[in-house]
């Protein structure tokens, strides 16, 4: 069982280039999201999706693009990467929207330099 | 809105003490309570959660927590601490109007030989 899998698991950029983090689900979840993971702060919710063709904000948007394209994949684009995104991105699936189990993937740690 | 607020960002305690961790949480309507764990370099997986079932919920690993809605707390306990418990926990809190699940800024446990 893959469960949530998130590619690159490092990644270093320069200011200014942009990229994009992958994430793919095989439990069939409707709902994904990604967040961000900060010293002291916590998860921080960027963008999540409640079903294929559907995406909201979160928390940080700013700087984010997501797309929903199939139920599988939520990929997350850094349009103009600046140093502070530097963090650890992960992205999250569950069956329902908000009481039910949210299955993480590996987080992928970004740094921009 | 919704918000959690997680007392003590690090708490240590000798192997085989009681291990307590504190959240709290805002929530206009009744809510959806979450424990996380996260491991070292790996993504986060539910200890237990509460949907408005019983107020005491056991969850894996001997964890359990106790919902008190007079207190708005949802504070984790597990009455014997082993070395393998430490980590870094996160509480987090929904609701049935909502459509994310909010985290605190987590507490990290150490275990004391």
């Amino acid at each position: 069982n893959a469960g949530v899998t998130q590619t690159p698991k490092f990644q270093v950029l320069k200011t200014g280039q942009s990229m994009t983090l992958q994430c793919a689900q095989d439990m069939n979840h409707e709902y994904m999201s990604w967040y961000r993971q900060d010293p002291g702060m916590g998860l921080r919710l960027i963008h999540y999706s409640v079903g294929a063709g559907i995406t909201d904000q979160g928390e940080v948007p700013n700087g984010y693009n997501v797309s929903r394209s199939t139920t599988e994949d939520f990929p997350l684009r850094l349009l103009s990467a600046a140093p502070s995104q530097t963090s650890v991105y992960f992205c999250a699936s569950s069956y329902g929207q908000v009481n039910t189990e949210a299955f993480f993937g590996q987080g992928t740690r970004l740094t921009v330099v | 809105a919704q918000s959690v607020t997680q007392l003590g960002s690090h708490v240590s305690v000798s192997e085989g003490a009681l291990v307590l961790l504190r959240c709290n949480y805002s929530s206009s309507v009744p809510p959806y309570l979450f424990w996380y764990v996260q491991y070292p370099n790996q993504g986060l997986q539910l200890l237990l959660k509460y949907t408005s079932a019983a107020t005491l919920v056991k969850g894996i690993n001997g964890f359990e927590a106790e919902f008190k809605k007079s207190e708005t707390s949802f504070h984790l306990t597990k009455p014997s601490a082993h070395m393998s418990d430490a980590a870094e926990y996160f509480c987090a809190v929904s609701d049935s109007s909502a459509s994310k699940i909010i985290f605190g800024s987590g507490t990290r446990l150490s275990i004391r030989p």
